[in-house]
């Protein structure tokens, strides 16, 4: 199966820093999702980013299709920015209703006031 | 508009109980999907659902677990006997088909089921 592999697995920043998650996949895709997990456990969405490049906010990312990766990016980091950030894939396919999506490990998030 | 609802938010059980999770999907998305999430094997999916058949239940673990969708807007995850490591926390998820192409779009999550069993 498709293998999703997140860096950095832990990252502590100050209030203000900025950071850029990674997101590496073995096969082409479907779909990419990138989601945060806030400290109460809900899985909030952040980006639909098969491809391309989306901004919201002090969030943005990258995905590039073709060299199986995908980038987040936060910018002026605040408090509640921390949590686990992950990010999952669907493995493309040319028939049937869709496949499983697939999540990586996540990059735990931790921003110091 | 209101989200994925699951019920209930915490499950307390013994060890051989019955254990019914319920959840209520986002009004017209036709996918639904169970996910369970521990430690040691973070987030997998266990089930979906197109159109309230089940479409690929490779991740069920075994014939404790049961799924079913009734009807658009309402599925059950159920398990019988329940066991300690079952204890973990159960996600549904639900989304809508993609634009001329197969298969579905953005998954939305609800807030999960805690379930605990002693």
């Amino acid at each position: 199966g498709i293998q999703v592999e997140q860096s950095p697995p832990d990252l502590i920043l100050q209030e203000g820093a900025n950071s850029t998650l990674r997101c590496n996949f073995s096969d082409s895709v479907n779909n990419l999702q990138w989601f945060h997990q806030n400290p109460w456990g809900q899985l909030i969405n952040l980006f639909y980013i098969p491809s391309g490049t989306k901004q919201n906010g002090r969030l943005s990312a990258t995905t590039v299709a073709t060299e199986r990766y995908s980038l987040l990016y936060i910018s002026s980091s605040q408090t509640t920015d921390s949590g686990v950030y992950f990010c999952a894939v669907e493995r493309r396919r040319i028939y049937n209703q869709g496949g499983k999506l697939i999540f990586g490990q996540g990059t735990e998030l931790s921003v110091k006031p | 508009d209101a989200g994925v609802i699951q019920s209930p938010r915490h499950e307390v059980t013994e060890m051989g109980q019955e254990v019914t999770l319920r959840c209520k999907p986002i009004s017209g998305h036709d996918y639904l999907f169970w996910y369970r999430q521990t430690m040691m094997r973070g987030l997998e999916l266990l089930i979906y659902f197109n159109n309230n058949v089940p479409i690929d239940d490779s991740g069920m673990p075994e014939d404790r677990f049961s799924a079913k969708m009734p009807n658009a807007s309402f599925s059950t995850l159920k398990i019988q006997p329940s066991e300690p490591r079952d204890s973990a926390v159960y996600f549904c998820a639900s989304s809508f088909p993609r634009k001329g192409l197969a298969g579905y779009n953005e998954q939305f999550f609800g807030p999960g089921t805690r379930l605990t069993v002693l």
